[in-house]
Formats: C-alpha cells, structure tokens, sequence
C-alpha cells in the first residue's frame, strides 16, 4: 500500500516563528502536491510539485514555500508564521502527471498558529 | 476550472444502496470524473474515477451520463463506516480542485 506520512499531526507555534511541515511518501511517486483545509472553504491547493527541485504554484501560495531535494520528501516551510495560517495541512503524492492518476493523502497536520 | 454541483448532504439507511448525484455541465472533452471521500479526522481517500463509461471497483460504481453533464456515485449497500463528505472532482491537468462535498450520513 502507498503511504504518505505527514511529520507531526499536531503543532503548535507562535506567530513569527518558521515552521516546517514534512511529507514522506514511499512509493517512489513523481508528484507530491499540499493542500490546506479550511471549514467553508473546502481543500485548497497551496503548491505541487512534479519532480525534483521542481515546484508549481497553487491557488493560494502566498506566505508559502516549498522545498523538494529528494523525491520522497516535500517540505512546506511558513516563513513566518501568521494566525490566518491555522488550518489542517494535508499533503498528497501522485504515481504522475497523467490526469487519471489518484492522488493519496497523508493523514493531515493540525497547525495552530498563536 | 470546472465546476461541479452536488447536494450540500444526504442521509441513507444501512445496508441500502446509496445513489449520490453530482452535475457537471461545463465538462471538457478531457476531464476525468473523480470521486474522493473523506472521513472524519482523516485525509481523502480515492474512491473510483472514469472518463465515459461507467465504471465498478471494489468501493462503488460510478455512472456517467451519455452526454458527461452528470454523474453518480453508487454504493452499494451503505455501512457506518460510509458515513464521510463524499466530493466530485473534475481533473484540471493533475490538479485536484475540492468543492464543498456532500455529507453523507448513514443511520442504523
């Protein structure tokens, strides 16, 4: 079975601080993708990624970063971290660019920003 | 991006078939039909796609109109643990774009 592995489910920072969101998937997949969900507003897609180093703006990037050194892993990096940046952050992979492809999520990280 | 409509929720009894409907009527000729669910607490999980013609996998059976306007999704026989919001997704490139979902409840 794919997995994607999301570093912590829940964190907790103050606003300011630089935090780093981790996603590992282990099924050698091309294209691992962010999304933040948010009650009203559904899952919205913050930046993807299609192969190493490469790395695509999404519907809502600002205040977002992303890094992507080694295939399995895909970082989302807050630079400074802001209240309005509380929401659940899920991350997904995808076998590639084909647009049948399934998309798998991790389980999701609960960000509180203080 | 393509849009979809579908009921904001629905309510099925356990054990009985569960007929989820979803409108699409700006479909491209390239757009795959997909369905996702999310169950509480968790992320989405893939359900079935299909680009024309209906399609069964070991969770549903999707059914797609002639002319691609709309779709349904088909359980079955409803189980508790069907209970999630259930989202109908047209594929823009390999971007997965949410609406708001139904909300499927399922009583015992």
């Amino acid at each position: 079975d794919v997995k994607v592995t999301q570093s912590s489910r829940y964190l907790v920072k103050r606003t300011g601080e630089k935090v780093f969101l981790e996603c590992v998937q282990d099924m050698d997949h091309e294209n691992m993708f962010w999304y933040r969900q948010d009650p009203g507003l559904g899952l919205r897609l913050i930046y993807f990624s299609y192969d190493v180093k490469m790395k695509e703006k999404g519907d809502i990037p600002e205040g977002y970063s992303v890094s992507r050194e080694k295939k399995e892993r895909f970082s989302l990096i807050l630079e400074s971290a802001s209240t309005n940046q509380t929401s659940m952050y899920l991350c997904a992979s995808s076998p590639s660019r084909a647009t049948y492809n399934e998309q798998f999520f991790g389980p999701g990280t609960r960000l509180t920003v203080l | 991006d393509a849009k979809t409509t579908q009921p904001n929720s629905m309510e099925s009894n356990e054990e009985e078939p569960v007929h989820l409907p979803c409108n699409h009527s700006t479909i491209s000729g390239t757009d795959y039909i997909h369905w996702y669910r999310q169950l509480p607490s968790q992320g989405p999980e893939y359900v079935i796609h299909g680009l024309t013609s209906n399609v069964n996998n070991r969770m549903a059976s999707l059914a797609i109109a002639e002319d691609r306007k709309s779709s349904t999704l088909i359980l079955h026989r409803a189980t508790l643990r069907d209970a999630a919001v259930y989202y109908c997704i047209l594929t823009d490139g390999n971007k997965l774009v949410f609406g708001a979902g139904t909300i499927l409840r399922v009583k015992s």
